[in-house]
């Protein structure tokens, strides 16, 4: 059975940094891209950032380019963001989520950033 | 590639048929052949869902009542008659073009 779980959301003032981690289990890792995928509280879904299978390409929205990093560690099967010089406007669940032949057919339950002074 | 839903709202009586419309402002066949359009439902509390794949092709466990048609630039979402568990919000979103998937802004699935 396909688990992600996620973790590392909490309260951080602007300006601030956070480190997400997504868990994954029940399938071959370094096999599948992943994603980071948020929702804003009441809005829709938006692709934050992806990574390959071997973690050799990657790929930022403009709205966290220079600020959020995406990376694994395939011998854990874990996937991080880094998020820095966060924004109130970045407050959000974050959901990681499998990526298989365009589309997400796995996603996590999701850690919710909360970006506030 | 901007994925644009309609309606936005959709209040449906039980037991009636429901129709979700989702137009892309690109074409989405792949270069392989495939298109990448899929499906997801998002009950209230929970993460998104997969519904359907490559346009038509049903998840496992997804009750027969959805389907999902279209080509090129238009795609729709049917339920034959929605049961009091669809109540929630779906999202089409494109594939096509990895990395940058796009999502439509959803469409609110509610019982009258």
């Amino acid at each position: 059975e396909v688990q992600l779980l996620e973790s590392g959301g909490g309260l951080v003032q602007p300006g601030g940094s956070l480190r997400l981690s997504c868990a994954a289990s029940g399938f071959t890792f370094s096999s599948y891209a992943m994603s980071w995928v948020r929702q804003a509280p009441g809005k829709g879904l938006e692709v934050v950032s992806s990574i390959t299978g071997g973690g050799d390409a990657t790929y930022h929205a403009d709205f966290v380019k220079g600020r959020f990093t995406i990376s694994r560690d395939n011998s854990k099967n874990t996937l991080y963001l880094q998020m820095i010089s966060l924004r109130a406007e970045d407050s959000a669940v974050y959901h990681c989520a499998k990526d298989y032949r365009g589309s997400f057919d796995f996603w996590g339950q999701g850690t919710l950033v909360t970006v506030s002074s | 590639v901007v994925m644009a839903q309609s309606p936005l709202s959709l209040p449906v009586t039980l037991g009636q048929p429901a129709s979700i419309s989702c137009r892309s402002s690109q074409g989405l066949v792949h270069s392989d052949g495939n298109t990448y359009l899929n499906w997801f439902q998002q009950r209230p509390g929970q993460s998104p869902r997969r519904l359907i794949y490559e346009v038509s092709n049903r998840d496992s466990g997804v009750p027969d009542r959805f389907s999902g048609s279209g080509s090129g630039t238009d795609f729709t979402l049917e339920i034959s008659r929605v049961e009091a568990e669809d109540v929630g919000v779906y999202y089409c979103m494109q594939g096509t073009y990895w990395p940058k998937y796009t999502f439509g802004q959803g469409t609110k699935l509610e019982i009258k």
